[in-house]
């Protein structure tokens, strides 16, 4: 089993562009999570989807992040426009049920200059 | 909600010697708690977990945590740290609607 795979593993961008994070879950299971971790607030959960469908996107910053998972094996998380605030390392975890524990990818490193 | 609180930023302690990294967690009904551990450019890795049963649990690289309902902690402990323990330990609590919330976490470093 490969585990979460993330891409890409580095983005740099200017403020303004538009950026997209991936996010490939470990077949079976049937949680994605998305989670951003900074120094000042730590691991902050975005938005968690159960069975493809978005459950809560309460952690979701503002209305420039979105998250979407067309189908079992892939979710996205879009910034746009992305601002310096929004560098962070973002993780995608799965799970298999709710009692299960996480799988984290290795995470995205997003720099916004 | 559900919280869960690690109370030191940062743990020091000799190789060889026994480790404690401290949590204590707020909950309405039965706790669901974990134990994540986190090495440098690296997601977290699952340690252990609590759900019912023994109050002491027991995981991955020797680590063991003890569920406390009184004192509503879940400490984190291993008999004899390595040095290759030093990393960044995260307490976890599965809130009423799945979601899992996570600790500020706490810094181990091991001393050889």
């Amino acid at each position: 089993d490969a585990g979460v795979i993330q891409s890409p593993r580095h983005e740099v961008t200017e403020m303004g562009q538009e950026v997209t994070l991936r996010c490939k879950p470990i077949s079976g299971h049937d949680y994605l999570f998305w989670y951003r971790q900074t120094m000042m607030r730590g691991l902050e959960l975005l938005i968690y989807f159960n069975n493809n469908v978005p459950i809560d996107d309460s952690g979701m910053p503002e209305d420039r992040f979105s998250a979407k998972m067309p189908n079992a094996s892939f979710s996205t998380l879009k910034i746009q426009p992305s601002e310096p605030r929004d560098s962070a390392v973002y993780f995608c975890a799965s799970s298999l049920s709710e009692n299960s524990p996480l799988h984290f990818g290795n995470g995205t490193r997003l720099t916004v200059t | 909600a559900q919280s869960v609180a690690q109370p030191e930023d940062q743990v020091n302690v000799a190789e060889g010697n026994p480790l404690t990294v401290k949590c204590t967690y707020s909950v309405s009904g039965n706790p669901y708690l974990f134990w994540y551990v986190q090495y440098p450019n690296r997601g977290l890795q699952f340690l252990l977990k609590y759900i019912t049963g023994d109050n002491l649990v027991k995981g991955s690289y020797g680590f063991e945590a003890e569920f406390n309902k009184s004192q509503t902690s879940f400490h984190l402990k291993k008999p004899s740290a390595l040095v290759s323990d030093s990393a960044l330990y995260f307490c976890a609590v599965r809130d009423t609607d799945d979601k899992i919330i996570f600790g500020k976490g706490t810094r181990l470093h091991i001393l050889p």
